[in-house]
């Protein structure tokens, strides 16, 4: 069964205070990796996918890497406004469905 | 950019009421997906169409039927609305060739 663990649940970091948030995964045969950004009350916003290890992909503060059992999102520099949940999920070959960790909740203070 | 929308932001319905949550995109995406979101238990997967009138069952089914006469709308009915149907609904769609799916805002329904 595909399996999806996000750590840690929860992250607070200073203004500027670098980090990475972790998702390990099982999957029998990997599709995509795919990172999300979710904000209180509303609906997740599609950040980056990931097909093989090896691969990174960068938006503005947020890199994302994969290796063959876990993906990283690198924070550098993190502003208040990066402050939300972050989502990652998994999609099996043969498959269309998501299947989804349960997110790391980020607070960055000024 | 892909636009989905869903009908309601927020929603409260009494138990035993039909409820009808509607998802509306804008991509000519064939798949579609409504998921519900629990805390400590993240997105799950209720139902997902991958074309017109066709429908598959996900994770969680029970309690709940989707309907899609159209391309562009996909709903998720709740039959008999229960308290523990009390949750986040998203709705997501994916266009054949591509792998993400894009999130609408999200309807927050409780049933009392």
């Amino acid at each position: 069964e595909d399996q999806v663990t996000q750590s840690p649940e929860a992250l607070r970091l200073q203004e500027g205070e670098s980090s990475s948030l972790n998702c390990s995964y099982t999957v029998s045969g990997l599709r995509g990796l795919f990172w999300y950004r979710q904000d209180p009350g509303k609906g997740p916003e599609f950040l980056f996918t990931l097909y093989s290890a090896g691969e990174e992909k960068e938006k503005e503060r947020l890199k994302a890497t994969l290796t063959k059992k876990e993906s990283f999102l690198h924070i550098t520099a993190p502003k208040p406004e990066d402050s939300a949940t972050y989502l990652c999920a998994v999609q099996d070959t043969g498959f269309q469905k998501l299947v989804f960790g349960t997110g790391t909740r980020l607070l960055v203070s000024p | 950019d892909v636009k989905v929308t869903q009908s309601s932001r927020y929603l409260v319905k009494r138990t035993g009421e039909k409820v009808f949550l509607e998802c509306v995109q804008d991509m000519d995406h064939e798949n579609m997906f409504w998921y519900r979101q629990d805390p400590g238990l993240g997105l799950r997967l209720i139902y997902f169409s991958y074309d017109v009138k066709m429908k598959e069952k996900g994770d969680i089914p029970e309690g709940y039927s989707v309907s899609r006469e159209k391309k562009e709308r996909f709903s998720l009915i709740l039959e008999s609305a229960s308290t523990n149907q009390t949750s986040m609904y998203l709705c997501a769609s994916k266009g054949g060739r591509e792998y993400e799916q894009y999130f609408g805002p999200g309807t927050r329904l409780t049933v009392t």
